[in-house]
């Protein structure tokens, strides 16, 4: 089956500054990789997501990026703030059985 | 419009206790899914319904059995509860059957075994 691994899997910046979260994927087959955000107690929401026939989708300040050769995505937030802290999901999924494979998840702390 | 609708939010049992898990969605979506959250592991499958009348395993079945109940309801239930079941257990629908697509989650019902 697919194993999604996703690193860093705790990841502190300053108010303004990047952040960076990377996930890779062994099933050569995936082809739906959604991004999650998961606030304190809360459920986890989608905010981006991308389908393998693009290399590069932006959302005003979060963007993911592709490489199906590499079998590998990212999640890339700019001018980050306080509230862009939470838990961050990276999956994939394929047809046949649209089932979603998740990463170990990376919680962002945004110090003010 | 409530979404996904998952019942309870919190319970507590003992080894050996049975219990079911509601899930209900209002969007008219054809598939759902059940998902397990432990600290540091993501969120794993369960169980999923890709429309009314089936069910399949996903990662980690052992212990749960599912039940589609029409096209609105998919319920959980662990017939022997034991503590490695501790868990926030999470209820999603999807519109898409054949292809992924975006998951609509529930609030989520935690569940601790003593």
């Amino acid at each position: 089956g697919e194993n999604v691994e996703q690193h860093p899997s705790t990841l502190s910046v300053q108010e303004g500054d990047s952040a960076v979260i990377k996930c890779t994927y062994s099933d050569s087959a995936s082809n739906y990789f959604p991004w999650y955000k998961q606030e304190l107690g809360k459920r986890p929401q989608l905010i981006i997501d991308i389908r393998s026939n693009v290399g590069e989708k932006k959302d005003q300040r979060i963007a993911v990026t592709l490489n199906k050769t590499a079998k590998h995505f990212s999640l890339h937030i700019t001018e980050t703030q306080p509230e862009d802290s939470a838990v961050y999901f990276c999956a994939a999924g394929r047809n046949a059985g649209n089932m979603l494979t998740f990463g170990g998840g990376t919680r962002l702390m945004v110090k003010p | 419009n409530a979404g996904v609708t998952q019942t309870p939010k919190f319970q507590v049992l003992k080894t050996g206790q049975s219990m079911t898990l509601q899930c209900a969605q209002d969007m008219n979506h054809n598939s759902m899914y059940w998902y397990r959250q432990d600290p540091g592991m993501g969120l794993r499958l369960i169980y999923y319904s890709a429309s009314e009348g089936t069910t399949d395993k996903g990662e980690v079945p052992n212990g749960y059995n599912v039940s589609r109940l029409n096209k609105r309801e998919f319920s959980l239930r662990l017939e022997s509860a034991a503590p490695s079941q501790t868990s926030v257990y999470f209820c999603a629908s999807s519109e898409l059957t054949a292809t992924p697509g975006e998951l609509f989650f529930g609030e989520g019902s935690r569940l601790t075994v003593l």
